[in-house]
């Protein structure tokens, strides 16, 4: 079945590390995107990625990194420079074109320990 | 700025009632308007997706509305199931040229439907 697979469905970070969260999608998409969801509050966009090997910030990258090597592939690390990594995180994918819907993962949910 | 309202926040029903709820929206210039339903803990999922020139779309029990003129969508949830505990989000997307994700999402309404 083709779908978007997120891992590890929870992780914990100790203060001062960093740590990676996996994206893996089989749907042949060229886009992918970074989400972070906080109770009471809408999806937030990390980074996005339009095609391999590029990347954009979107509305709050501080504290967080990515690569784009394979288009199956978009990695974020939550860095030790992000202050409040405590939330829920989701990754997405879309083809071309803008009337397509996007196809979540079904997230990971990062504690600070 | 480009903004979603849902509403009610949450919303609580019997099972076999209808329901409907509320989007306002902002955006400019408009796209389309998608819907989602998001379980506890799980990623979301397309339930619609309605461009400027439609005012309705079905899926099951679901039925999305849409105003552009008034930039307001509802959706309408039939014969409530207990598997219809969700949050339902509402995300519009902007016209970006090829951009950035151009998507404003809304914080959605939390259903939960009682037995």
């Amino acid at each position: 079945d083709g779908g978007i697979t997120q891992s590890p469905k929870y992780l914990f970070r100790k203060e001062g590390q960093n740590v990676t969260l996996s994206c893996e999608q089989n749907l042949n998409h060229d886009a992918m995107y970074w989400y972070r969801q906080d109770p009471g509050q809408g999806l937030r966009l990390i980074y996005y990625s339009q095609i391999v090997n590029d990347f954009q910030k979107g509305d709050i990258a501080e504290g967080y990194s990515v690569s784009r090597e394979k288009k199956e592939s978009f990695p974020l690390t939550v860095t030790s420079a992000q202050k409040n990594p405590t939330a829920f995180y989701l990754c997405a994918s879309s083809p071309p074109g803008g009337l397509s819907g996007y196809t979540f993962g079904s997230g990971t949910r990062l504690t600070v320990v | 700025k480009n903004q979603v309202e849902q509403s009610p926040q949450s919303l609580i029903i019997l099972e076999g009632k209808n329901c409907t709820l509320q989007c306002n929206y902002t955006v400019s210039p408009f796209s389309n308007l998608r819907w989602y339903k998001q379980d506890t803990g799980r990623g979301p999922v397309s339930l619609t997706i309605m461009t400027f020139s439609e005012n309705t779309k079905s899926n099951g029990r679901y039925t999305a509305t849409l105003d552009a003129d008034t930039k307001q969508s509802s959706l309408h949830i039939t014969a409530s199931q207990l598997s219809d505990s969700a949050s339902y989000i509402c995300v519009v997307s902007e016209e970006t040229g090829g951009g950035a994700d151009g998507l404003t999402f809304g914080k959605g309404t939390h259903l939960i439907i009682q037995p």
